[in-house]
């Protein structure tokens, strides 16, 4: 799982409650990127964050919020408007946008009830 | 939009035997990448191909890319228990968007 850590491992939410997944890495890269996968599915992007201060939706946003006041660190906001949160969510980095080769923390599996 | 989609869903094979996983997109790419997947961790990178390459090695791995054919296979020789796990194609988009589309992967399981 090299430098990056996510925290906690599992997380359970009640319905309507907004929840922040934590990703951290000193890896000292600049490039950092949230994925959600279902079972049995593949990875879908959420959000990404080519530098400090700057990030851009990915293909499934809606729902979602993050910030990248530091380098070492980018939080996924998940919101009560995202109809269906229970997922495994994954963040990832690299060492820049051009960089193609990603490395994933452990992941956060989030169940709302 | 699903680019890379891996074929089969699922393998099942003898410890020792060789095991093929194959790979198809859609639209033309910079280059072709191979992740594993443990049950409940992380995806780690195992091997990157670019487009003008045809074929890759990496220790009992060996990817091979078909731009013609938009298809590449990754084949894990003389398996071991330890490859169980789920592996994963990632394709950029070769439009300067350099974002990662992940296929739904293969589950290789390995029978001691």
């Amino acid at each position: 799982d090299g430098g990056i850590t996510q925290s906690p491992k599992y997380l359970f939410r009640k319905e309507g409650q907004n929840v922040t997944l934590s990703c951290e890495q000193n890896l000292n890269h600049d490039a950092m990127y949230w994925y959600r996968q279902d079972p049995g599915q593949g990875l879908r992007l959420i959000y990404y964050s080519q530098i400090v201060n700057d990030f851009q939706k990915g293909d499934i946003a809606e729902g979602y919020s993050v910030s990248r006041e530091k380098k070492e660190s980018f939080p996924l906001t998940v919101t009560s408007a995202q109809k269906n949160p229970t997922a495994f969510y994954l963040c990832a980095s690299s060492i820049s946008w051009s960089s193609y080769e990603q490395y994933f923390g452990p992941g956060t599996r989030l169940t709302v009830t | 939009s699903q680019q890379g989609e891996e074929d089969p869903q699922a393998l099942s094979i003898q410890e020792g035997e060789n095991a093929t996983m194959n790979c198809s997109y859609k639209t033309s790419i910079n280059n072709l990448q191979w992740y594993r997947q443990n049950s409940g961790r992380g995806l780690v990178h195992l091997i990157l191909i670019r487009s003008n390459e045809r074929e890759k090695h990496s220790g009992r791995l060996r990817v091979t890319l078909d731009t013609s054919k938009k298809s590449s296979s990754l084949l894990i020789t003389a398996s071991r228990a330890a490859d169980t796990a789920s592996y994963f194609c990632a394709t950029d988009l070769d439009q300067g968007a350099q974002k990662l589309v992940f296929g739904q992967g293969t589950r290789l399981t390995i029978n001691p």
